[in-house]
């Protein structure tokens, strides 16, 4: 059965810290691996990553991908109390033609001042 | 551009009342269509996805029922809510051609209770 985990579930940090958020999976026919942002409501798209070893980077965060290991992390620097969300991590699933998304539970991340 | 949008924001229905939750999207076509609950502390549940007109698949046996009356409407249904059927709703977008490698976009959510 296909699955997505994430670890931590929650987090507590303090402003400028670094973070590592893990994501883990088993999936049929991997195509890919997206991580999304979730404050208040609709979840915004991070990055998809599909290659191995390849950081994908946009401003302070920045992820990367390792295919024989089967996981993903996303780093955030300096960490602003902005970055409080939930942050999702999701593989595609099934055939191909259909683009569901399996997703992981996600890790609530709290920045406090 | 392309937008997503979903309503109502939220809602507050009694046990056994019917439900209609509508989104639609502007700015492409043939797009793929999905609807998930998110429960609290969770991450997204896939309920429905729709690769066209009419064409609804059903991820999990449930209460609700889906349709896609038009290319870019889709609506999540019920004739008689449970309480379990309370949660946060996400209606999502994706682009249908290479499909496995596009994002799903998502609208701003409705969060539904049920009393």
């Amino acid at each position: 059965e296909d699955k997505v985990v994430q670890s931590p579930l929650s987090l507590v940090v303090h402003e400028g810290d670094t973070v590592t958020l893990n994501c883990s999976y088993e999936v049929t026919n991997f195509r890919s691996l997206l991580w999304y942002k979730q404050e208040k409501k609709a979840p915004t798209f991070l990055f998809m990553l599909t290659s191995s070893g390849i950081e994908k980077k946009s401003g302070r965060l920045s992820s990367i991908l390792d295919k024989k290991e089967l996981f993903s992390i996303l780093n955030i620097t300096a960490t602003q109390t902005g970055d409080s969300a939930v942050y999702l991590c999701a593989v595609p699933h099934g055939s191909g033609n259909t683009g569901k998304l399996i997703f992981g539970q996600g890790t609530t991340l709290q920045v406090k001042p | 551009s392309q937008t997503i949008h979903q309503w109502p924001a939220t809602l507050v229905q009694p046990v056994g009342s019917p439900l209609s939750l509508e989104c639609t999207v502007e700015g492409t076509s043939n797009p793929n269509l999905y609807w998930y609950r998110q429960a609290a502390g969770r991450g997204l549940q896939l309920l429905f996805y729709s690769v066209g007109i009419g064409q609804i698949s059903s991820e999990v046996p449930q209460n609700l029922s889906a349709s896609r009356p038009q290319d870019r409407q889709f609506i999540l249904s019920s004739k008689k809510l449970l309480l379990s059927d309370s949660g946060f709703y996400l209606c999502a977008w994706s682009h249908r051609r290479g499909v496995s490698n596009q994002p799903q976009h998502f609208g701003d959510g409705t969060r539904l209770s049920i009393l």
